[in-house]
């Protein structure tokens, strides 16, 4: 049972545009998002996050919008930079599973130079 | 300030068999996490240690299991290993209640299977 799906396994962006990742979630009751990056051989690090009582949260070059209508989510990076290739994980959770996070399958994005 | 450690970083066993895996949280911490992320997966959640007691567990067997000693380091055991436990076991700190943003990972430990 996939609560939160990354339909895209990978992203290939040119420097300089905007990269769009995506994630969709079924689980109504996941009130809190967020995205971590993960390069090779590290762990993930958080990049954003965003609550269900907001639908955008904006921190410098990321922004993560959210639609519960849709119960979907997306990061945007503006500019891409080649430095943001890597696996980009969203994750999902809400107030009784405390910090236990629901992740999704990833999306590889490569940022061409 | 050093942050998440787990040991060993590579690990090679076969089936059948039993591994430890350990961690050591970020200074400050006092919960771990523990994840299993399978290739080409994400990371799933596996139980969570606070005040030297499983709190959360999510949906693996009795074979998965662990400790936290005293001074908040964690042990995560499996037994009678299985190919398909083949995966990066990831090992995730916070303190107490946190925001999930505060939670931290380490590098992971890889481990295979044979």
């Amino acid at each position: 049972d996939q609560q939160v799906k990354q339909n895209s396994p990978s992203l290939s962006v040119q420097e300089g545009r905007i990269s769009i990742l995506n994630c969709d979630y079924t689980n109504s009751m996941f009130d809190y998002f967020l995205w971590y990056k993960k390069y090779p051989a590290e762990g993930p690090t958080f990049l954003i996050s965003i609550s269900s009582i907001k639908d955008k949260n904006e921190d410098g070059r990321f922004t993560v919008f959210l639609n519960k209508s849709a119960k979907h989510l997306s990061l945007h990076i503006v500019p891409s930079q080649p430095g943001d290739s890597a696996v980009y994980f969203c994750a999902a959770s809400y107030m009784e599973y405390g910090n236990k996070l629901v992740f999704g399958a990833g999306t590889i994005l490569r940022v061409k130079s | 300030d050093a942050g998440v450690t787990q040991s060993p970083t590579h690990l090679i066993k076969t089936r059948g068999q039993q591994v430890t895996l350990r961690c050591s949280p970020k200074s400050g911490h006092d919960t771990v996490s523990w994840y299993q992320q399978a290739l080409g997966q994400g990371p799933q959640f596996i139980f969570q240690y606070y005040e030297e007691e499983e709190r959360q567990r999510g949906n693996f067997p009795d074979r998965f299991s662990g400790h936290q000693f005293p001074n908040y380091s964690s042990e995560l055991n499996v037994n009678a290993l299985l190919l398909g436990d083949s995966a990066l076991y990831l090992c995730a700190s916070s303190f107490g209640d946190e925001l999930n943003e505060k939670l931290f990972f380490g590098s992971g430990t890889q481990l295979s299977v044979l």
